[in-house]
């Protein structure tokens, strides 16, 4: 089955205390997405991934790391993370189509709790 | 960048229903995607449709391209139809831009 799996799907932590969330698709897609979602301001992009090694900052990427070593996994990682890091996080991968247009898989979220 | 506006922001139903959703967009777009957030916060695709009319079971989508909106129809809604939808678009720098979302209620 296609899919985005992003583990884990709870987690709790404390301020300061290393994390990472995995991601990974098994589409063989080129692009791959964090996404934060909070409250009153909608899901806003933390970080992107064109293609393997290629990574560039989102809308909001302040406090968080990416990696993409392979093309099936990105995972996001917060090294010092802050309460203010307390959301709904989501993954994202697609594939170009023909005529350039493409659409979205999600993963099923990670909800993250920093206190 | 591209503003994306859904109509209405609050929808409540009695089961069997149907009702219609409502996303504009500001500027021409490669994607248009409809989702549906359910209360376990799952985002579930329900559309693929940056252009033309699609169907599958009660949901139906359609997008004007060149008047900039798309329409998500849900005909006998039923309980489990509830919670937010949201219409996402994406321009040539491929980053979705989400609507706020129609938070469906649909009542026994």
């Amino acid at each position: 089955e296609a899919q985005v799996t992003q583990n884990p799907r709870y987690l709790i932590t404390v301020t300061g205390k290393k994390l990472t969330v995995t991601c990974s698709q098994n589409m063989n897609h080129e692009y791959m997405s964090w996404y934060r979602q909070d409250p009153g301001l909608g899901l806003r992009q933390i970080y992107y991934s064109m293609n393997v090694e290629v990574t560039d900052k989102g809308d909001v990427p302040e406090g968080y790391k990416v990696s993409r070593k392979e093309k099936r996994n990105f995972p996001l990682i917060l090294e010092s993370p802050s309460p203010n890091q307390t959301s709904l996080y989501f993954c994202a991968s697609s594939s170009g189509q023909a005529g350039g247009l493409y659409g979205y898989t999600f993963g099923s979220g990670t909800r993250l709790t920093v206190v | 960048g591209i503003q994306v506006e859904q109509s209405p922001p609050d929808l409540i139903l009695q089961e069997g229903a149907n009702s219609t959703l409502r996303c504009n967009f500001s500027d021409s777009v490669n994607n248009l995607q409809w989702f549906h957030q359910n209360p376990w916060g799952q985002l579930i695709n329900l559309f693929y449709i940056p252009s033309g009319t699609k169907q599958n079971g009660r949901l139906s989508a359609t997008t004007v391209a060149t008047e900039r909106y798309s329409l998500l129809y849900i005909s006998s809604s039923q309980t489990t139809d509830s919670g937010v939808y949201f219409c996402a678009v994406a321009g040539n720098n491929r980053k979705l831009i989400w609507g706020l979302g129609t938070s469906l209620a649909v009542n026994p």
